[in-house]
């Protein structure tokens, strides 16, 4: 089974700090999601990325295919960034992927 | 405006009770998938869908059904709800397994008494 790993659980930081949400997983994979989730629920993807790195506004995601392991960084955080961030990743069977898999978040807050 | 749909907002229902939460998609897309979200548990899928009339089961389909006799449409069912599926649902679509973009419905807030 995939197993996806995010840290931290939890980040408290100040309103301007660079922020870095890690998400590392156990098997060979060929593409990953970024999501984002505000308290009011809704689910948002931010990135899919198979490679290399990508840039939307003020984050960034990267990927290392061969170590297994992705990143998100916010620069210039503002408060509006305080949500839960998610990674997924595929879910493989036998015959290929079937569905996605996901990191259990990183809650994210940030303090005017 | 692309989008997923899904409904209702929010239901609370009792044991046994048989409910439908439906989800529609306007963007043609193929894949199609429910997923529960539980506190400490994250995501998790239920039901996933190829396309139509093929669908299979995800991590944790007990208790559930689904259909997918339309491309837009992949309603879940719950014959006889029980209280352990008290949960806050999504249903999703993406033009592949792996495809971009993923779309998220706004969710379903369920509550079995």
């Amino acid at each position: 089974k995939n197993e996806v790993e995010q840290s931290p659980q939890n980040l408290t930081a100040q309103e301007g700090e660079f922020i870095t949400i890690n998400c590392s997983y156990s098997v060979g994979i060929s593409a990953l999601h970024w999501l984002q989730q505000h308290p009011g629920g809704g689910i948002v993807s931010l990135f899919m990325l198979s490679s290399g790195k990508k840039k939307h506004g003020r984050l960034i995601a990267t990927i290392n295919i061969q170590e297994k392991h992705s990143s998100l960084h916010i620069t210039a955080s503002h408060p509006r960034d305080s949500a839960v961030y998610i990674c997924a990743i595929p879910l493989y069977s036998g015959g290929g992927a079937d569905g996605l898999t996901f990191g259990k978040g990183t809650h994210l807050i940030i303090q005017p | 405006e692309a989008q997923v749909t899904q409904n209702p907002r929010y239901l609370i229902t009792v044991t046994g009770k048989k409910l439908t939460v439906t989800c529609s998609q306007n963007m043609n897309h193929e894949y199609m998938s429910w997923y529960r979200q539980d506190p400490g548990l994250g995501l998790r899928q239920i039901y996933y869908s190829m396309n139509v009339e093929v669908t299979d089961k995800g991590d944790v389909p007990e208790g559930y059904k689904v259909s997918r006799k339309e491309k837009r449409n992949f309603p879940l069912i719950l014959e006889s709800p029980s209280p352990n599926q008290t949960s806050l649902y999504f249903c999703a679509s993406s033009p592949s397994v792996l495809g971009s973009p993923l779309h998220f419905g706004n969710g379903t807030r369920l509550t079995v008494t």
